[in-house]
């Protein structure tokens, strides 16, 4: 299996557009989380979903932000409109249930300018 | 949200040398989780403890899980300068996991 992919691997974008990051978690996978990692707040879990459907988005920081599963192969995160202080590495990360703990991606480094 | 404190949160150490961190949380959890991050990669399971009392080993690293079940620990043996990276530990509440705040690990050639 070739892991859960993101992409871009890296993003640069002005302050106000919409930047949108993608994911294919791990074939068999029933859960998929976004999280988001900065110095300050280390990693945040934004939201995830079970079997495609939101369970917990309560850790999207405003409404700017939205995540979508359309099926189990695959995963967006949009922020729109963007602003500097979203600049962060996003990591997507698949799991078969809870217990084998989960399998992140290797992340979207997104700079807003 | 679960609290997990991670000690300490930085290290310097010289190759060879033997590292030591720990984890704590606010609650009760069954099931540690340890994860190594790469510079400019994702965070990456190294150990899984599912026991309080259990000690398991990956290679030169060792983890336990605390017997209060609100703490856990991990070791690393003779370290080498692949070992630096950030460490995590996690924790389940519900049907997600909790990360611990890191502990960032160099070792100094």
């Amino acid at each position: 299996d070739a892991g859960v992919i993101q992409s871009p691997r890296h993003e640069v974008t002005e302050m106000g557009q919409e930047v949108t990051l993608r994911c294919k978690p791990i074939s068999g996978h029933n859960s998929l989380f976004w999280y988001r990692q900065t110095m300050m707040r280390g990693l945040e879990l934004l939201i995830y979903f079970n079997n495609n459907v939101p369970i917990d988005d309560s850790g999207m920081p405003e409404d700017r932000f939205s995540a979508k599963m359309p099926n189990a192969s695959f995963s967006t995160l949009k922020i729109q409109p963007s602003e500097p202080r979203d600049s962060a590495v996003y990591f997507c990360a698949s799991s078969l249930g809870i217990r084998g703990g989960y399998t992140f991606g290797s992340g979207t480094r997104l700079t807003v300018v | 949200g679960q609290q997990l404190n991670q000690n300490p949160q930085s290290m310097f150490i010289q190759e060879g040398e033997d590292v030591s961190m720990n984890c704590t949380s606010s609650s009760i959890f069954n099931t540690w989780l340890w994860y190594k991050q790469d510079p400019g990669e994702g965070p990456v399971l190294l150990i899984a403890l599912y026991k309080a009392g259990e000690l398991t080993s990956n290679g030169r690293l060792t983890a336990q899980f605390g017997i209060t079940r609100k703490d856990s620990f991990l070791n690393i043996s003779a370290s080498i300068p692949s070992d630096v990276g950030i460490y995590f530990c996690a924790g389940p509440t519900g049907n997600q996991f909790y990360f611990g705040t890191g502990t960032s690990l160099t070792v100094i050639p």
